[in-house]
């Protein structure tokens, strides 16, 4: 069956130290992997794309790998804040139709 | 990018009844889509709703259940009919800008009792 799979505990970092989220993925050939930021009542926010043929892409303290044997995308926060408290979804993107299949998120709590 | 509104925000609603649910975007999009997110769950995709064709739904929803307008480049509306206590979720709609990403409405709470 597919299934994309991402930690469904939370995920308590000390500030300052790097958090490091993971997205597995099984019986999907995306083209493209991006993840979004949701904070509670609030509608998801895009933050990084990577494509099936780029291994890594960064973005200010923001980074993402994608191993496409693995089927797998992990997501750094550097020097990680209070402020960046929040849920993660990944979200694979299969094909050109800009349609999404999206992992349940992940938690992550920043404790000062 | 793209900013978007949804009405209402958030609605109990008695069983039986249907409750519509408008997102207005600032710009003219051709793709939008609607969702469904349970607590904790993952989004799921209701239905695809480009203007000028006719809506085009996931396996599990249905037109009668939830219908859906796309008059113009920067409005839909998505019909929650006949509600049910199953049917409380959170409602969002998003859009496409031409590119991957996909920028999204703050949601509509509906809660059936």
């Amino acid at each position: 069956s597919q299934k994309i799979e991402q930690n469904s505990e939370a995920l308590n970092i000390q500030e300052g130290k790097t958090a490091t989220l993971t997205c597995n993925y099984t019986n999907y050939s995306p083209a493209y992997l991006q993840w979004y930021r949701q904070d509670p009542g609030r509608g998801p926010v895009f933050l990084l794309l990577i494509r099936e043929n780029e291994k890594e892409k960064r973005k200010e303290r923001l980074k993402v790998t994608f191993d496409t044997t693995l089927k797998q995308s992990l997501f750094h926060i550097t020097a990680s804040q209070p402020a960046d408290s929040a849920t993660y979804l990944c979200a694979l993107g299969l094909d050109s139709n800009y349609q999404l299949i999206w992992g349940a998120g992940t938690k992550l709590i920043i404790k000062p | 990018s793209a900013v978007i509104s949804q009405k209402p925000s958030r609605d109990i609603c008695q069983r039986g009844t249907s409750l519509t649910i408008q997102c207005q975007v600032d710009s003219q999009v051709t793709m939008m889509f609607w969702y469904r997110q349970q607590p904790g769950q993952s989004l799921t995709l209701i239905a695809t709703a480009n203007q000028g064709s006719e809506a085009t739904y996931e396996s599990g929803f249905v037109i009668d259940k939830f219908p859906i307008s796309r008059p113009n480049l920067t409005f839909s509306t998505l019909t929650v009919s006949n509600m049910s206590p199953e049917d409380s979720s959170i409602y969002l709609c998003s859009v496409a800008t031409g590119g991957e990403t996909q920028y999204f409405g703050p949601g509509t709470r509906l809660l059936v009792l």
